[in-house]
């Protein structure tokens, strides 16, 4: 199994609150991503990054922002937590093209 | 636009029925085609890939085969078992999209009943 972390692995927080997910990988992979996963929508590309301090927007990114000051880390932020961000987010790395991508085990936020 | 069509779920099977997930998709450019699987309780692995045309995946004694002309990446299994149980998601990458990104389907659940 690729060598990818998640943590928290469960969070409960309230509406306004800003909240941090954080992912490491020992892979030294460039690419590293951030997914939510819902019902009836199955993932969605949040934010990704190519690089250290290299990153874009995904097909959700509204409300999130992320980090990347080490190869290893990929921080997800939520700024101002809303129920709507209530989710599964995953994490995933890869080498970028058409190459298979490894996914984390996940973290399950609530926003209250 | 890039998107990907799979068949609603969920879908319950016995064990050692013949399975087939339907998976299409729509893409701008030459897609690479996966199955990845989801059990529960964890993330998601990779089944199988296919990169281009007529190129068929297979893995655990699941296939599934690029097909250009429809557009299609069925997933089949001849004889499904318990363990199988999973939720099954269809993507695709676009070859010489630098950044990779993955579009799934919205997955298909599958049950495998003793």
């Amino acid at each position: 199994d690729a060598g990818i972390t998640q943590s928290p692995r469960h969070k409960v927080t309230e509406t306004g609150t800003p909240v941090t997910l954080r992912c490491h990988q020992t892979e030294n992979h460039r690419y590293m991503y951030w997914y939510r996963q819902d019902p009836g929508h199955g993932l969605r590309l949040i934010h990704y990054s190519y690089g250290v301090k290299d990153t874009d927007k995904g097909e959700v990114s509204d409300g999130y922002s992320v980090s990347r000051s080490k190869t290893e880390d990929f921080l997800l932020t939520l700024e101002s937590a809303t129920s709507s961000q209530t989710s599964v987010y995953f994490c995933a790395i890869g080498t970028g093209g058409e190459d298979t991508q490894y996914f984390g085990p996940g973290t399950r936020l609530t926003v209250l | 636009g890039n998107s990907v069509t799979q068949m609603e779920g969920p879908v319950t099977l016995s064990e050692e029925a013949f399975l087939t997930i339907n998976c299409t998709y729509t893409a701008t450019g030459y897609p690479s085609l996966f199955w990845y699987v989801q059990y529960p309780g964890e993330g998601l692995q990779l089944l199988l890939k296919a990169t281009k045309a007529d190129d068929k995946g297979s893995n655990k004694g699941f296939e599934a085969t690029y097909r250009k002309e429809t557009t299609s990446f069925h997933l089949e299994k001849g004889s499904v078992q318990v363990s199988d149980s999973a939720v099954y998601f269809c993507a695709l990458t676009l070859y010489g999209g630098s950044q990779g990104n993955l579009i799934f389907g919205k997955g298909t659940k599958l049950s495998v009943k003793p």
